[in-house]
């Protein structure tokens, strides 16, 4: 089935533990994003590709990294995770007609 | 700045009663405007967008909005709420035409009383 495929679903890690989510897009879709979600902020974006081998900063980028060597993958990855990680996290693509597919999250605790 | 602002965190209505979610964007260029509906632990689902045509976008379960240029709003209603809809809805605005990013709101919680 097309669309956003997001693994992990779910995950705790320890504080200072490092850890990469795959997103998978088989749309042939250029853009793709990460966001997390937090109560009472709605979505914030993390960071975001604009095609294979290029990425950027968004609002939030501290903390992570992401690499999109693949055009059908976007991977973020968490160096030294921190409790204040805790969240759900999104990732999104864009389709030409600014129809954007959202996967269904990964749920992160660090504890 | 805020960027996109949603009034009401949370709001409860009657089952059979008007549905109103308020949002206000600020944007320097014409914007594109969005509604999504989130379910208790579930993705995003897009309910209808705005993209400079008509300015009434109907989208779907019922639910239509109203781009208003001159009061910088995009209100989501429905004439008559069902127990399905309560969720969580989130404005989405972009603003920056080269990344093309969703901006979102804070989000409200709709609730729907029997």
């Amino acid at each position: 089935n097309a669309g956003v495929t997001q693994t992990p679903k779910f995950r705790v890690l320890k504080t200072g533990q490092s850890m990469t989510l795959l997103c998978a897009q088989d749309m042939n879709h250029e853009y793709m994003y990460w966001y997390r979600q937090d109560p009472g902020m709605g979505l914030r974006l993390i960071h975001y590709s604009v095609g294979e081998g290029t990425t950027a900063k968004g609002e939030v980028p501290d903390g992570y990294n992401v690499s999109r060597l693949k055009k059908q993958n976007f991977l973020l990855g968490l160096e030294s995770a921190a409790p204040s990680q805790t969240s759900v996290y999104f990732c999104a693509s864009k389709e030409r007609d600014y129809g954007y597919t959202f996967g269904s999250g990964t749920r992160l605790t660090v504890v | 700045a805020q960027s996109v602002t949603q009034l009401g965190s949370h709001v409860s209505v009657s089952e059979g009663a008007l549905v109103l979610l308020r949002c206000n964007y600020s944007s320097s260029v014409p914007p594109y405007l969005f509604w999504y509906v989130q379910y208790p632990n579930q993705g995003l689902q897009l309910l209808l967008k705005y993209t400079s045509a008509a300015t009434l976008v109907k989208g779907i379960n019922g639910f239509e909005a109203e781009f208003k240029k001159s009061e910088t709003s995009f209100h989501l209603t429905k004439p008559s709420a069902h127990m399905s809809d309560a969720a969580e809805y989130f404005c989405a605005v972009i603003l920056d035409t080269g990344r093309r990013a969703l901006t979102f709101g804070s989000g409200t919680r709709l609730q729907v009383q029997p």
